[in-house]
């Protein structure tokens, strides 16, 4: 079976530091993999996919980057974190051209101080 | 993306009682998923439709894919204290791409 893991599960950063969250997927090949970033007002926001190995797509722009180094890592970063780049962030995968089902990882606790 | 609304917000409910909750659009949509997120936790996707019409199961829970393609509701039968959370629908609509469309959840509180 498939499972998807986030690290790290929270961290506390202070404004202008820089970010790297990461995320792996287990049990699959070439899925597709997704950053959504929930807000205290619940809804959820894609801010990046991608479809392969160094394959990324923003959809919206931001301060904040993804990379894919690896089929099943996908990694979000930020050289200077600002307060409003606090939140929940989730990662996700779905099968590849497939992308109308996806799963969650537990997500990451980001808070900036 | 495409507007979902989501209704009930809340939802306050004992132990043993039926529930149901739905979501509606103005868009046609081609998926329509309904995902359970606890506290602190990522989103856990509990049913997931593909077909007007669609009517799946799951435990306790039933979903339906509405036939104008811009509704779905979801059912949990006799409730327990675990079902205490937040549900989401979500889906796809042909201008979509590639991200999800969420509402903005029900909150359900099941009291013993």
């Amino acid at each position: 079976s498939q499972t998807i893991h986030q690290w790290p599960a929270t961290l506390v950063q202070p404004v202008g530091s820089p970010l790297s969250l990461e995320c792996t997927v287990e049990g699959t090949s070439n899925p597709n993999l997704y950053w959504y970033r929930q807000a205290a007002g619940r809804g959820l926001q894609l801010l990046f996919y991608s479809v392969g190995i160094g394959q990324i797509s923003s959809e919206v722009p931001q301060n904040l980057s993804a990379s894919r180094p690896q089929d099943r890592q996908f990694i979000l970063s930020s050289k200077k974190l600002l307060l409003s780049d606090s939140g929940f962030y989730l990662c996700a995968w779905s099968l590849r051209g497939n992308p109308d089902t996806q799963y969650f990882g537990p997500g990451t606790r980001l808070t900036v101080l | 993306g495409q507007q979902l609304n989501q209704s009930p917000q809340s939802m306050f409910i004992q132990e043993g009682e039926d529930v149901s909750m739905n979501c509606t659009s103005s868009s046609i949509f081609n998926t329509w998923l309904w995902y359970k997120q606890d506290p602190g936790e990522g989103p856990v996707l509990l049913i997931a439709l593909y077909k007007a019409g669609e009517l799946t199961s799951n435990g306790r829970l039933t979903a339906q894919f509405g036939i104008t393609r811009k509704d779905s509701f979801l059912n949990i039968s006799a409730s327990i204290p675990s079902d205490v959370g937040i549900y989401f629908c979500a889906g796809q609509t042909s201008n979509s791409g590639y991200a999800l469309n969420f509402g903005k959840g029900t909150s359900l509180l099941v009291t013993p």
